[in-house]
């Protein structure tokens, strides 16, 4: 299984970012995604997950609202669109295979907000 | 939202030696519990799910106890390999939410 996201990069407060990660070797299509973040020297948080066809998406709180997680199944690609970034959304983000436990990871892509 | 607390915050132990990481959750979350290890500048790594079951790839001297609110992991015998910080994770609602990791590092 091979995760590989992109789209990270240094964004001011109050902009938008869109992470994507495209799965390959993986049954992507029968799986759920999701995304957890890492903000420098801290612990693992949860952000978002998917179902296999995009109907259910659950959010952590504080990016409820200005983060929406999608995905296509035609691409293998899941995504991570990012609005009124703060922050405290620095972070890396990974992309991670599940909805339980999580069981594949990406070697994560860094977002950075500051102006 | 489940809150879960790891203790220690860092584990020092000589390799050879036996490790007890503790993971509490402010609720019960039966076995949907999950533990991670992460390497310095490398992603997380599944190693146990459903509270004691190894993932495939996970050496047996690694496992896993508890159900309900209170879980351990054990590492029967520290390899140079096995220093890295540990995650608990439960799976029973959402959000989904990790403890704050457990370091164990070189005595």
């Amino acid at each position: 299984v091979q995760l590989v996201e992109s789209g990270g990069g240094l964004v001011q407060p109050g902009g938008s970012l869109r992470l994507s990660c495209d799965a390959s070797e993986y049954s992507f299509s029968t799986n759920w995604m999701a995304w957890v973040r890492q903000a420098p020297g801290k612990g693992l948080q949860w952000v978002a997950n998917i179902n296999e066809d995009g109907s259910e998406k659950y959010y952590v709180d504080s990016v409820r609202g200005r983060f929406t997680i999608s995905r296509d199944n035609a691409k293998n690609s899941l995504s991570l669109q990012m609005n009124s970034l703060r922050g405290e959304d620095t972070a890396v983000y990974y992309c991670v295979t599940g909805a339980w436990s999580y069981g594949y990871w990406g070697q994560g892509t860094p977002v950075t907000v500051s102006s | 939202e489940t809150v879960m607390t790891q203790f220690p915050a860092t584990l020092s132990v000589s390799p050879g030696e036996r490790a007890t990481l503790s993971c509490r959750a402010s609720q019960t979350v039966d076995n949907n519990l999950a533990w991670y290890q992460q390497k310095p500048g490398q992603a997380p790594r599944l190693l146990i799910n459903g509270a004691s079951t190894r993932i495939g790839g996970t050496p047996a001297r690694f496992s896993g106890s508890g159900s309900g609110t209170d879980f351990t992991l054990t590492i029967s015998s520290l390899q140079s390999e096995d220093f890295a910080v540990y995650y608990c994770q439960q799976y029973i609602n959402w959000p989904r939410t990790f403890g704050q990791g457990t370091k164990v590092e070189i005595k």
